[in-house]
Order: structure tokens, then C-alpha cells, then sequence
């Protein structure tokens, strides 16, 4: 069964601070999402991570992935408060091609004070 | 696009009666899915479908839960008769066959069970 492991599950932190979120998952996947969640709203994709190595950035988040390690990070750079939300990653249960369900993790709850 | 398209936004029903929550995918996408999201188990996959056929349906929790998808435009989940543990809010989600496009999510159903 594949399981996925985010932590922190929250993180309270100031403007202008860095942070990682760390995923580790217990199988072999070479699929792995980022997902945004705010308060009472849908899941928003972030990034899709697809081989080892692979690195994805979008202005103040960047995503890596170890398949290796079985690791992927969320990098927040000099955060602002807009950023506050839940993150979620998610990974794909097999190799190759065809669409299969994702398994999430509990979701990092991260606060941005001023 | 108008993305995925979940209704109703708000179910409040009490014990014992039926629930018929339902979902339009993103026109193209032939992969559906719905979760189920709960502060205490998280985003939970209970069931998907390819091409209309559903594929995996081992997160379903109890028989009194059904899924269909009588066309690529619609699916409906069906709870029958519901119960107060039943409470959470199901998403549905859509996808290209690809298996490295990401899911998208429509807003939610909340269910309330009394």
C-alpha cells in the first residue's frame, strides 16, 4: 500500500523567512503533484514532477524530486502572506501511462504572519 | 472551460435518506475520480473510471456507497441510506488519459448528515 508522509503538518512562520515542506513516500512512483488548498476551496495544481531530478518553480515555490530518496520538497522563498493555505503532495500509484488515482498526504497548514 | 462542475455545493440530509451527489468532468478529459475529504482522514480516493469504466473501486468504505458513469460527460455517487459518519466534503476530479496531467478538482460537495 502506498503511503505518503508530509511534514511539518503545520508551520507557523514570518514574512520574508525561507521554509521546506518535505514528502516522502513508501514506493517506487515516478509521479509526484503538489497541490494548494485555501480555506474552504478546491485543490489547486501546483506543480507535476516526473523523473529524478526534476525541479519545478513558480515565483517564491520551487518542487524537487529524489525518486531515489523517494523525496519531494516545496521550497518557499521569502514567503508573503498570500501564500498561506494547505499543501498537498500526491503520488501516483504506477508507473507508465494511463491515469490512476493519486494518494495524498495529510497536507502541510501553513500561516504567514506579517 | 468552465472546469469541473460539482452539485450540489451544500447537502444537508438527514439519516437514513438517500444522497445523490453529482459531476461534470472537463470536456476531453476521460479520467474521473472522487475523493472525499475529512479532517480526520484527510483526501481519500474512493473510487475511479477510464473511459466510463470504472477502475478501481477499493476505496468505496461500505456497500451503501455506489458510483456511476453512464456517459463521459456525468458521473453520480450515491450514498444510500447515509449515515452522520458520511459528513465531509467529496470532490470530484478529472483528467487527461495522460498519466503525468495533473487531476482537476471541482468545489466540493459538503454533506451533512444528521
Amino acid at each position: 500500500e502506498l503511503k505518503v508522509e508530509q511534514n511539518p503538518l503545520f508551520l507557523s512562520m514570518q514574512e520574508g523567512k525561507n521554509y521546506t515542506i518535505y514528502c516522502n513516500y513508501s514506493t517506487t512512483s515516478d509521479r509526484l503533484y503538489w497541490y494548494r488548498q485555501d480555506p474552504g476551496k478546491s485543490l489547486e495544481s501546483l506543480f507535476v514532477l516526473l523523473s529524478n531530478g526534476a525541479v519545478k518553480q513558480e515565483g517564491r515555490l520551487m518542487a524537487s524530486l529524489d525518486t531515489k530518496a523517494r523525496l519531494s520538497t516545496l521550497h518557499i522563498t521569502a514567503a508573503v502572506h498570500d501564500l498561506s493555505a494547505t499543501y498537498f503532495c500526491a503520488v501516483g500509484g504506477r508507473s507508465g501511462g494511463g491515469a490512476d488515482g493519486l494518494t495524498f498526504g495529510k497536507g502541510t497548514h501553513l500561516i504567514i504572519q506579517p | 472551460d468552465a472546469g469541473v462542475i460539482q452539485s450540489p455545493r451544500h447537502e444537508v440530509t438527514e439519516m437514513g435518506q438517500e444522497v445523490t451527489l453529482r459531476c461534470k468532468p472537463i470536456s476531453g478529459h476521460n479520467s474521473l475520480f472522487w475523493y472525499r475529504q475529512t479532517m480526520m482522514r484527510g483526501l481519500e480516493l474512493l473510487i475511479y473510471f477510464n473511459n466510463n469504466v470504472p477502475i478501481d473501486d477499493s476505496g468505496m468504505p461500505e456497500d451503501r456507497f455506489s458510483a456511476k458513469m453512464p456517459n463521459a460527460s456525468f458521473s453520480t455517487l450515491k450514498i444510500q441510506p447515509s449515515e452522520p459518519r458520511d459528513s465531509a466534503v467529496y470532490f470530484c476530479a478529472s483528467s487527461t488519459w495522460a498519466g503525468n496531467s495533473p487531476l482537476h478538482f471541482g468545489n466540493g460537495t459538503r454533506l451533512t448528515v444528521t
